[in-house]
């Protein structure tokens, strides 16, 4: 069955950055592009971008463009995100979702809680 | 950019039908598809391309799209159904996702 499996907690300062992983398996990696979705505490869910399984092209979202960096390793089939410059804003739970045929997300992680707090 | 509107809350009796409704410009135009959220999970898709439900979602789960509202329906709601409720869209011209604010759905 489709899993996507993806990294623990993290705690990070202000201004320092994290990478959270995400393994995909059950399916064919370069058939399906992997999105990455956040969820701020009280908030509602808020797409940051996509990238491309064979080519590694991304398409990130204007608010996340200079800093966010979203890659993936084809040889262990698992996607990256990369935040830089933390800030307290960006505590959120992260997600690393599939997209479906078209437009649509048919699997997603579990979640990664990212807290950044001095 | 384009804007997704839901009402933050909607209240439902279980057996009786829960109506979740989605605004935007003419989201008649576009496919809606819709997410279950409960917390500490991760979202499950209940409803694509405005009316099909996934394998595995039960029946009771409708949608549909039309003018500038598309509308998620729960039909004999059950305990389990208690979640928030996101409706998406894909901006195909921009090439950008867009989510609704998000329904909480609670069962009294």
């Amino acid at each position: 069955q489709v899993q996507l499996v993806q990294s623990g907690v993290e705690v990070k300062k202000p201004g320092a950055s994290v990478r959270v992983s995400c393994k995909a398996s059950g399916y064919t990696f370069s058939d399906y592009y992997i999105h990455w979705v956040r969820q701020a505490p009280g908030q509602g869910l808020e797409w940051m971008g996509w990238i491309g399984p064979s080519s590694g092209a991304t398409n990130y979202a204007h608010k996340f463009q200079g800093y966010v960096t979203m890659t993936r390793d084809t040889s262990v089939s698992s996607f990256f995100l990369e935040l830089n410059s933390l800030k307290s804003d960006d505590t959120a739970v992260y997600y690393c979702a599939r997209r479906g045929i078209s437009g649509y997300f048919d699997y997603w992680g579990q979640g990664t809680l990212v807290t950044v707090s001095s | 950019s384009y804007v997704l509107t839901q009402p933050p809350s909607v209240s439902v009796a279980p057996g009786k039908t829960a109506t979740i409704t989605c605004g935007g410009d003419n989201i008649g135009s576009k496919s809606v598809h819709w997410y279950q959220h409960k917390p500490g999970q991760a979202p499950v898709l209940v409803i694509y391309y405005d009316r099909d439900r996934p394998s595995g979602i039960p029946e009771r789960f409708s949608g549909f799209n039309s003018g500038r509202t598309a509308t998620l329906t729960i039909s004999r709601v059950e305990g389990g159904d208690e979640a928030d409720y996101f409706c998406q869209v894909w901006e195909t011209s921009s090439d950008r996702y867009v989510f609704g604010p998000g329904t909480k759905v609670t069962v009294l």
